[in-house]
């Protein structure tokens, strides 16, 4: 059973860079899949922030392009989230979670969600 | 800037049919823009339903179903069960893999 879990700091404040870990469980990142971040700020819908392939492709929401990173580490079968210069506006949960982009579109398992609150 | 627009909140009494739709500011949704929906529930992570337009996951009730209909992505509950209160939400795929989400539609079981 694949299970993905989101962990890092829960308080983050403004103009600094707020940094995720996503841990996959019972899969290899190295054999496939694209491994997303999508948040969710408070009250509101679901946004992607970005996506990694297994092979280290990255794909970025253009609106945040310039702010995000995600990295990936086949060793510790981990992907990572980097979104800098953050401000109040980035106050959300932040969710992993699998999917394709191939034959099948499909994003089927998701983390459970870390709260980041944006705040001095 | 893309926007995918849902239904900001449909209501359905126990036992009916209701669909909810999903437009695409680009035009007509497609199979190839793979429409997937998910269900939130409160306090909870989104969970999948449908994939690429009308395919089910394994464990999803087969009174959701997923549709395109009159340009746009749809997804059909019949036989509505209380449980079926939440937030749904679709997503589609553009070129240069791209994925949006729809701001959600509130589906109410009254």
């Amino acid at each position: 059973q694949v299970q993905l879990q989101e962990s890092g700091p829960g308080l983050v404040k403004p103009s600094e860079t707020l940094s995720l870990t996503c841990a996959v469980s019972g899969y290899s990142i190295s054999s496939g899949y694209y491994w997303g971040w999508i948040r969710q700020p408070p009250g509101k819908g679901l946004e992607w922030i970005g996506s990694i392939y297994h092979s280290g492709s990255t794909y970025y929401n253009p609106s945040l392009k310039s702010r995000v990173t995600i990295s990936v580490d086949t060793s510790k079968n981990q992907f990572s989230l980097k979104l800098s210069s953050v401000t109040a506006a980035d106050t959300a949960v932040y969710y992993c979670a699998r999917h394709t982009m191939s034959g099948w579109y499909y994003m089927d398992v998701w983390g459970k969600g870390t709260t980041v609150t944006v705040s001095s | 800037q893309t926007v995918v627009t849902q239904e900001p909140s449909l209501t359905v009494s126990p036992g009916g049919t209701v669909t909810l739709t999903c437009a695409s500011s680009t035009g007509a949704v497609t199979s190839g823009y793979y429409p997937n929906w998910f269900q939130q529930k409160p306090g909870q992570a989104p969970r999948a339903l449908i994939y690429s337009t009308s395919n089910k996951h394994s464990w999803t009730p087969a009174r959701f179903s997923g549709s395109l209909l009159g340009g746009k992505a749809a997804l059909t509950l019949s036989g509505v069960q209380p449980e079926d209160e939440a937030e749904y939400y679709c997503l589609l795929y553009y070129g240069g893999a791209q994925l949006v989400f729809g701001g959600g539609t509130k589906l109410t079981v009254l």
